[in-house]
């Protein structure tokens, strides 16, 4: 299995513009995480889908953030306007249904100038 | 809801020698706990996992960590580190019992360890 796939691995934007990162989850898994890791605050869970249903957003930190999962293969997380303090990296996490193990992707680490 | 504390923020070690990783949690609800490992650019791994059962449970790459619920931790173990365990450690723990499929993550702890 190719395990979760991110794109683009590295993103650099100027401020205002729309940036949408891209997650592809391992085939069967029914679960999709989106978090946010930064210096200042860690690890953050930002929303999570189960079935492509958002479960819970309550991680999502502004109205300029948003997520869909169209279908059990493919999510986006998009963020528009962008702003500096968005630059981070992003990791997209997903795991079957009873498991307890979530399997991360690569990242993609966001600039935004 | 759970929390988790990583108090060591980096911990430098040479080769060879043991290293301990604290990580203590809060919960009012009983817990799954789980240390990760980050290697430099890459996603997070799965090192290890307390489910239930015996307290001291054995991952990958000769690490091990012991669940002591009277102390609310779960420390992360190694007796001999190489150069290749430098990377960023993170303790995460999940409710059960509940409507919860989250996991929280420490804040990481950054295991330097030098020639």
């Amino acid at each position: 299995d190719a395990g979760v796939i991110q794109s683009p691995r590295h993103e650099v934007t100027e401020m205002g513009q729309e940036v949408t990162l891209r997650c592809k989850p391992i085939s069967g898994h029914d679960y999709l995480f989106w978090y946010r890791q930064t210096m200042m605050r860690g690890l953050e869970l930002l929303i999570y889908f189960n079935n492509n249903v958002p479960i819970d957003d309550s991680g999502m930190p502004e109205d300029r953030f948003s997520a869909k999962m169209p279908n059990a293969s493919f999510s986006t997380l998009k963020i528009q306007p962008s702003e500096p303090r968005d630059s981070a990296v992003y990791f997209c996490a997903s795991r079957p249904d009873g498991a307890d193990t979530q399997y991360f992707g690569p990242g993609t680490r966001l600039t935004v100038l | 809801a759970q929390s988790v504390t990583q108090l060591d923020s980096q911990v430098p070690v040479f080769e060879e020698a043991p290293v301990e990783l604290r990580c203590n949690y809060s919960s009012s609800v009983s817990v799954y706990l789980f240390w990760y490992v980050q290697y430099p650019n890459q996603g997070l791994q799965l090192l290890l996992k307390y489910l239930s059962g015996s307290t001291l449970v054995k991952g990958i790459n000769g690490f091990e960590a012991e669940f002591n619920k009277s102390q609310t931790s779960f420390h992360l173990r190694k007796p001999s580190v190489h150069i290749s365990d430098t990377a960023e450690y993170f303790c995460a723990v999940r409710g059960y019992g509940g409507a919860t499929n989250k996991l929280i993550f420490g804040t990481g702890t950054l295991l330097a360890v030098q020639p």
